[in-house]
C-alpha cells in the first residue's frame, strides 16, 4: 500500500523569503499523481499544485513550485516571495494511475509566515 | 457557480443518535469521497463512489454508511456504532475521465458529540 509522510509538523518563514515543505512517499508504482493542497484557516481545501509521476519537468505555479525526484521519492514545495496569505496547512496527497481516483494524504505541514 | 456544498456547517449529536451529513455536486463528477479529518492529522478516507448505485469503503468505514442515489448526491450518515465520530467531515469530487484530474473539496462539517 502506498503511503505519504510529512516530516516537518510545523514550519515558518518571514515574509518575502523562500520556504521549502517536504514530503516522501512510497509506491511500487510507476505511474501515479502527487498534488500539493492548502489549507487556509477557513478550512477549504485548495489545490495548490499538481505533478505527473512520468514527466520529468517540475510544475510551477506562480510562486509554487515542486522539486520531483522519482527515484527518492520526493515531492518538496517551494514557496518563493512568502505571504501572509500563504499562511494555512499543506498537504502533500498521492493519486494512483487507476480510475478510482482516490488520494492517500499526509499528515499536513502548518506553515506560519511572519510579518 | 459549479462547486460542492456540504450541509450543515455545523452539526450537534447526542450519544446514540445517528445523524446525516448532505454533500451535493454540480460539477457533473462521477467520483465522491467522504474524509475524516482529526486535529492536526491529515484527511482519512472513509467511504468512496465511482458511479451512482455503488460505494466501496475506505480506510475508516466502520461506524458510517453512505447512499449514492444521484450523480450528484453523496451524503454520509454517521451511525451510533462511531465511537468517536467528533470530527471535521470534508466531501470532495473528482472527473475520472480526466487521468490524474484532481478532487475538487467542499467548505466541511464540523460534527460535535454532546
Amino acid at each position: 500500500a502506498q503511503t505519504v509522510t510529512q516530516s516537518q509538523p510545523e514550519m515558518s518563514v518571514q515574509e518575502a523569503e523562500t520556504v521549502t515543505l517536504s514530503c516522501t512517499y512510497d509506491t511500487s508504482e510507476s505511474d501515479y499523481y502527487l498534488f500539493w493542497y492548502k489549507q487556509p484557516p477557513s478550512r477549504q481545501m485548495i489545490l495548490v499544485i499538481r505533478q505527473e509521476a512520468y514527466k520529468q519537468q517540475n510544475a510551477t505555479e506562480n510562486r509554487f513550485s515542486v522539486n520531483f525526484q522519482k527515484a527518492a521519492k520526493s515531492f518538496s514545495l517551494k514557496i518563493s516571495d512568502s505571504q501572509l496569505g500563504d499562511a494555512a496547512m499543506y498537504f502533500c496527497a498521492y493519486r494512483s494511475s487507476g480510475n478510482t481516483g482516490k488520494l492517500i494524504f499526509g499528515q499536513g505541514t502548518t506553515l506560519q509566515v511572519k510579518p | 457557480d459549479g462547486g460542492i456544498t456540504q450541509s450543515p456547517k455545523y452539526l450537534f449529536r447526542k450519544e446514540g443518535q445517528n445523524v446525516t451529513l448532505s454533500c451535493e455536486q454540480n460539477l457533473n463528477h462521477d467520483a465522491m469521497y467522504w474524509y475524516r479529518q482529526d486535529p492536526g492529522q491529515g484527511l482519512r478516507l472513509i467511504y468512496y463512489s465511482q458511479i451512482v448505485n455503488d460505494f466501496q469503503k475506505g480506510d475508516i468505514a466502520e461506524g458510517y454508511s453512505v447512499s449514492r442515489e444521484k450523480k450528484e448526491s453523496f451524503p454520509l450518515t454517521v451511525t451510533s456504532a462511531q465511537k468517536n465520530p467528533t470530527a471535521f467531515y470534508l466531501c470532495a469530487s473528482s472527473g475520472l475521465a480526466r487521468p490524474g484530474g484532481e478532487q475538487f473539496f467542499g467548505p466541511g462539517t464540523r460534527l460535535t458529540v454532546l
